[in-house]
């Protein structure tokens, strides 16, 4: 089955930490790959995203994110973060042959950034 | 950017009636645009496409007598969820694909249904 898996639920860290989101998913073909944020009483926004290319992305807010087609992963960074990341974090895929907008998130990841 | 706008933002309703939420693309055109549920502290679940013109497609799981769409216009798309239950309390989020080309996806901010 179709799946995308993140491995931290909560993440604590202080400020100027670095951060990294783990994201693996399984799906049998292509995909096109984003990493969502989600800050408190907001809606969604993108952070960045895959498609082709460069398997290392950059996004907003000095995010970024390795795509590692051999271990199915997309994982999210940021050398030092901010209070004001903290937020809730969402990887998810579309797959190449499902209609494009449709898209599979992971579980998401609450991160906690302390001043 | 493109703006997805939902109403009403919050929804408290009792058991056994029926509650609309709408879900518009403010400048843009959307033909097509999703529905997701989100239980507290859990994932997007993708719901249905909704198909401007047609029926919509409903995820595995997912009872379309339950959860009507109806996508009537461009920029309308409404999720009825009919005879609601406490069980289907929870934040129900809509978004629309951007413009051919701009591969971004765009989310409304959600509509709480509290069902008492």
């Amino acid at each position: 089955a179709q799946s995308v898996s993140q491995h931290n639920h909560h993440v604590i860290l202080s400020e100027a930490a670095s951060l990294e989101l783990g994201c693996n998913y399984s799906y049998g073909g292509t995909v096109n790959l984003f990493w969502y944020v989600q800050y408190p009483g907001q809606h969604l926004q993108l952070l960045l995203k895959y498609f082709s290319g460069d398997p290392l992305v950059k996004g907003i807010k000095g995010f970024e994110a390795e795509f590692i087609k051999s271990k199915f992963s997309f994982n999210l960074r940021k050398p030092s973060v901010q209070w004001s990341d903290t937020a809730e974090y969402f990887c998810a895929v579309n797959a190449r042959g499902d209609s494009w907008g449709k898209l599979q998130f992971g579980a998401g990841t609450q991160v906690v950034v302390t001043p | 950017g493109a703006v997805v706008s939902q109403h009403p933002s919050r929804v408290i309703c009792k058991s056994g009636t029926s509650v609309k939420i709408e879900c518009r693309s403010l400048d843009f055109q959307a033909t097509t645009m999703f529905w997701y549920r989100q239980f507290p502290k859990q994932s997007l679940m993708l719901m249905a496409t909704s198909n401007e013109g047609s029926k919509a497609t409903y995820e595995q799981g997912v009872e379309k007598d339950k959860f009507l769409i109806n996508h009537a216009s461009l920029t309308l798309s409404t999720l009825t969820v009919t005879s609601a239950h406490p069980e289907d309390s929870s934040f129900y989020i809509c978004s629309a694909p951007g413009l051919a080309g701009v591969n971004e996806q765009f989310f409304g901010p959600g509509t709480r249904l509290t069902v008492l």
